[in-house]
């Protein structure tokens, strides 16, 4: 059973090109959360989504990032026009339910750098 | 003032010693997680605790609930064991993670 897979490992982007980050998280999970940590900084929740559903958005930035979780396919993190400050690591981890006592499985992390 | 506080920041150790990371926080919580972080940046979970102790391996972590604490201890530290520790509750308002700002731990040989 293969663990949380991320992709890209690195993403390179100029300032105000788009980045894509795609999660595909544990075979039979069905929840996605997408973490943030900025350089020399604590890790951050952004969102955290259902198959086809966001369930809470509380901690993603208004404007320019999205997260999508499509019957089909991995969870897309979307950060639109990027700027020096998205320049961080981007995490996603999974679980098979909801339940507060479950573990969650991370996966190795999309570091984006904005140029 | 953060809502997750660990202590200490940093902390260095010599091959053998017993150490304890402390993590404590101002909501009410459902869970409790402890992480580890590795130099490359992967995160692994180390232990969910509601109540009690768990024990895995050298690790060992307690929680107290009235007290809104919680410990992680390394018995017979390890060079391996260096890394990030970091504490994280899941509040019982929600379901998101909030994190302590992490430990960063040495052992020397």
């Amino acid at each position: 059973n293969a663990g949380v897979m991320q992709n890209p490992r690195h993403l390179v982007r100029r300032r105000g090109q788009e980045a894509r980050l795609r999660c595909s998280p544990m075979k039979g999970h069905s929840h996605v959360y997408w973490y943030r940590q900025l350089p020399e900084e604590g890790l951050k929740f952004m969102v955290y989504l259902q198959k086809e559903n966001i369930i809470d958005e509380s901690g993603m930035p208004k404007e320019r990032f999205s997260a999508e979780f499509p019957k089909e396919g991995p969870s897309i993190l979307r950060i639109q026009q990027v700027v020096r400050g998205d320049s961080a690591a981007y995490f996603c981890a999974s679980s098979p339910l909801y339940r507060s006592t479950d573990t969650q499985y991370f996966g190795p992390g999309t570091r984006l750098t904005v140029l | 003032k953060n809502e997750v506080e660990q202590s200490p920041q940093n902390l260095t150790a010599q091959e053998g010693e017993f150490i304890t990371i402390n993590c404590s926080y101002s909501v009410g919580i459902s869970a409790l997680h402890w992480l580890q972080q590795h130099p490359g940046g992967g995160i692994v979970s180390l232990f969910m605790l509601s109540s009690g102790k768990k024990k895995h391996g050298r690790l060992i972590a307690t929680i107290n609930i009235q007290e809104k604490h919680s410990s992680l201890h390394i018995t017979a530290s390890h060079p391996r064991d260096s890394a990030v520790y970091i504490c994280a509750v899941v509040e019982t308002s929600g379901s998101r993670l909030t994190f302590g700002e992490g430990t960063q731990l040495t052992v020397n040989p």
